[in-house]
């Protein structure tokens, strides 16, 4: 298996604009997790799927945050319109729900710059 | 809420020095993890510890469950340039299907 992929890499966009990053969880994993990285608040959990399923939102920042995911094998994070304060680095993790010995594994990551 | 903290936030040591990373949390887990993170990368499981009082080795990493089951030691011998980069602990609930991450130590070792 290929891992997490997420993409882009990296964006830059323009305050305003409507950002959207991707991700392929691996595949036969039915949770699927997005987080948000930087150095002053570390990694916040921003959402969570189960088979599909959004569970937990209670981390997305604002309405302008919304995420997706329509089948099994791939989901969305959504910002519109983007604010320089979005400006970090976007993860998606997945795993086995009730998993508690294998972990997440994570993607590489979008690093965000709203200029 | 399920809070994990830890400590030193930041090391910086010589190659060949030992150092220790704390984890700990007022909340019992049903198991603790332990991330490495290098820049530009996701962090990536290092090891699970399941049961209280729990030692895993590593090569030169040493982990350690808490007996209560609420706080986790990563112990180094002799660091290398190779293990710089940022160590997460995460706590899994009972469920299995969350995991609460601590801050992070970010260690820089130098040649």
């Amino acid at each position: 298996d290929a891992g997490v992929i997420q993409s882009p890499r990296h964006e830059v966009t323009e305050m305003g604009q409507e950002v959207t990053l991707r991700c392929k969880p691996i595949s036969g994993h039915n949770s699927l997790f997005w987080y948000r990285q930087t150095m002053m608040r570390g990694l916040e959990l921003l959402i969570y799927f189960n088979n599909n399923v959004p569970i937990d939102d209670s981390g997305m920042p604002e309405d302008r945050f919304s995420a997706k995911m329509p089948n099994a094998s791939f989901s969305t994070l959504k910002i519109q319109p983007s604010e320089p304060r979005d400006s970090a680095v976007y993860f998606c993790a997945s795993s086995f729900w009730g998993d508690r010995i294998n972990g997440y594994t994570f993607g590489s990551g979008t690093r965000l710059t709203v200029v | 809420t399920q809070l994990l903290e830890q400590s030193p936030q930041f090391l910086s040591i010589q190659e060949g020095e030992n150092l220790t990373v704390y984890c700990n949390s007022s909340s019992v887990f049903s198991s603790l993890q332990w991330y490495r993170q290098e820049p530009g990368e996701g962090p990536v499981l290092l090891v699970t510890v399941v049961t209280g009082g729990e030692v895993k080795k590593l090569k030169r990493l040493t982990f350690q469950f808490g007996d209560a089951r609420k706080d986790s030691s990563l112990h180094i011998t002799a660091a290398q340039p190779g293990d710089t980069g940022l160590y997460l602990c995460a706590g899994a609930n009972w469920a299995g299907n969350m995991l609460t991450f601590g801050g992070g130590t970010r260690l820089m070792v130098k040649p």
